[in-house]
């Protein structure tokens, strides 16, 4: 079974506003992935992790590959519509299966 | 390149029956994967192939499933025997060497009656 724990669960934020939501794992990961889905369709990467301590950012995205190799974050900065869908984060250890969160819905209100 | 392709998109199929899905991945990508995602959950990892040959499957590949890429290009999944737990979205996705960054497909998903 699944192995990260993800929150929150869900978020309901006004548009413009700042989200940031994380990712916790019992077991240490090499790789940390954020993707996000649409309904319907399957995960987009939106950026990864390679290095412990590693901030990379994507647009208006920003991630963090925590120190301890069990924990990454990411944060949205002004939110806007779009943004609204599924966001899951995911660990790659030494094997090259990805080991998934269980997602955080995201809802961006006008 | 259009990316990783899925069919059908969508299967209804009766307990018992055999399905086969597809998976056209990207031309260039060495490596394809299948998982498993139920509503709720992230995806689960099922298998994965490096050119033709299967070289990781899951616990949750039981025995009624089967996957192939015999030209290490196309896979396919099997499953035989259908239940009405195996209903999910399969997804398919593709890479290239050791880029975890993989391309997921719009997957297939499964509703067995």
């Amino acid at each position: 079974g699944q192995q990260l724990n993800q929150s929150p669960q869900s978020m309901f934020i006004q548009e413009g506003e700042d989200v940031s939501m994380n990712c916790t794992s019992s077991s240490i990961f090499n790789t940390w992935l954020w993707y996000k889905q649409d309904p319907g369709e399957g995960p987009v990467l939106l950026i990864a992790l390679y290095k412990a301590g590693e901030l990379t950012s994507n647009g208006r995205l920003t991630a963090q590959f925590g120190i301890t190799r069990k924990d990454s974050f990411l944060n949205i900065s002004a939110s806007i519509p779009s943004d609204v869908g599924i966001y899951f984060c995911a660990g790659a250890g030494s094997a090259r299966q990805l080991t998934f969160g269980s997602g955080t819905q995201l809802t961006v209100l006008p | 390149d259009t990316g990783v392709s899925q069919n059908p998109r969508h299967k209804i199929t009766k307990r018992g029956q055999n399905v086969t899905f597809r998976c056209d991945p990207i031309s260039e990508h060495n490596r394809l994967y299948w998982y498993r995602q139920t509503l709720g959950q992230g995806p689960e990892f099922l298998t994965y192939f490096q050119n033709e040959a299967q070289l990781e499957k899951s616990r949750l590949l039981s025995d009624r499933f089967s996957a192939e890429r015999p030209k290490g290009s196309f896979s396919t999944l099997e499953i035989q025997r259908t239940e009405q737990g195996d209903s999910a979205m399969y997804l398919c996705a593709s890479s290239y060497g050791l880029a975890y960054g993989y391309t997921f497909g719009s997957g297939t998903r499964l509703t067995v009656v």
